[in-house]
């Protein structure tokens, strides 16, 4: 039962480096998301994807690259890291797009900018 | 745009005592309320969801949750806490109608203390 599984769990990284974040789901859903979760901001939607080769964004998507090439991957991109990026991000999956399904979670990346 | 309150930042109950957790909501349509948990270091969890009918839904882990169309709230409740509750708590908005994502609520945090 692995759900949503997200890579690396923790990242330092210095201003200006890039990396991906990964994340893979085994539900055969079509949606995913990421979002970041800052103290006290709730969590935010960054992209989602409505399927393979299907992407847009959310609310806060600068600074960030998606892609999905496969039902199962969505990768984050950042390629140039900035301090406002130091968040908690999160991906997740579920079966319908619209807010009448359950979402599921991954456990999050921990990401710190210095 | 729909979006949500929780107007308490923080809340601490002592083991044994009822709980109820504060979600007010704004939505043109017929909303759909979802309320997740955040156990530490963990992801996002589903605990219940409206959709329509019965506006007392149950959860998981004995929480239920009221639908007040007139006062536009959703809030959520359980009799008596558990030292295992304490987390945190996002209500989240989603669409009846389009392809609306989920919009989430700032979150409380709930402490248990013996």
């Amino acid at each position: 039962n692995a759900g949503v599984t997200q890579t690396p769990k923790f990242r330092i990284l210095k201003i200006g480096q890039s990396m991906t974040l990964q994340c893979t789901q085994d539900m055969n859903h079509n949606y995913m998301y990421w979002y970041r979760q800052d103290p006290g901001m709730g969590l935010k939607l960054i992209y989602y994807s409505v399927g393979a080769g299907i992407t847009d964004k959310g609310e806060v998507p600068n600074g960030y690259n998606v892609s999905r090439s496969t039902t199962e991957d969505f990768p984050l991109r950042l390629e140039l890291a900035a301090p406002s990026q130091t968040s908690v991000y999160f991906c997740a999956s579920s079966y319908g797009l619209t807010g009448d399904t359950e979402a599921f979670f991954g456990q999050g990346t921990r990401l710190t900018v210095v | 745009a729909q979006s949500v309150t929780q107007p308490d930042i923080h809340i601490t109950v002592s083991e044994g005592a009822s709980l109820e957790l504060r979600c007010n909501y704004s939505y043109g349509a017929t909303p759909y309320l979802f309320w997740y948990v955040q156990s530490p270091g963990q992801g996002l969890q589903l605990l219940l969801k409206y959709f329509s009918g019965d506006t007392l839904v149950q959860g998981i882990k004995g929480f239920e949750a009221e639908f007040k169309r007139s006062q536009s709230s959703f809030n959520l409740r359980k009799p008596s806490v558990h030292w295992s509750d304490a987390a945190e708590y996002f209500c989240a908005v989603g669409a009846a109608l389009g392809n609306e994502k989920l919009t989430f609520g700032t979150g409380t945090r709930l402490t248990i203390i013996p």
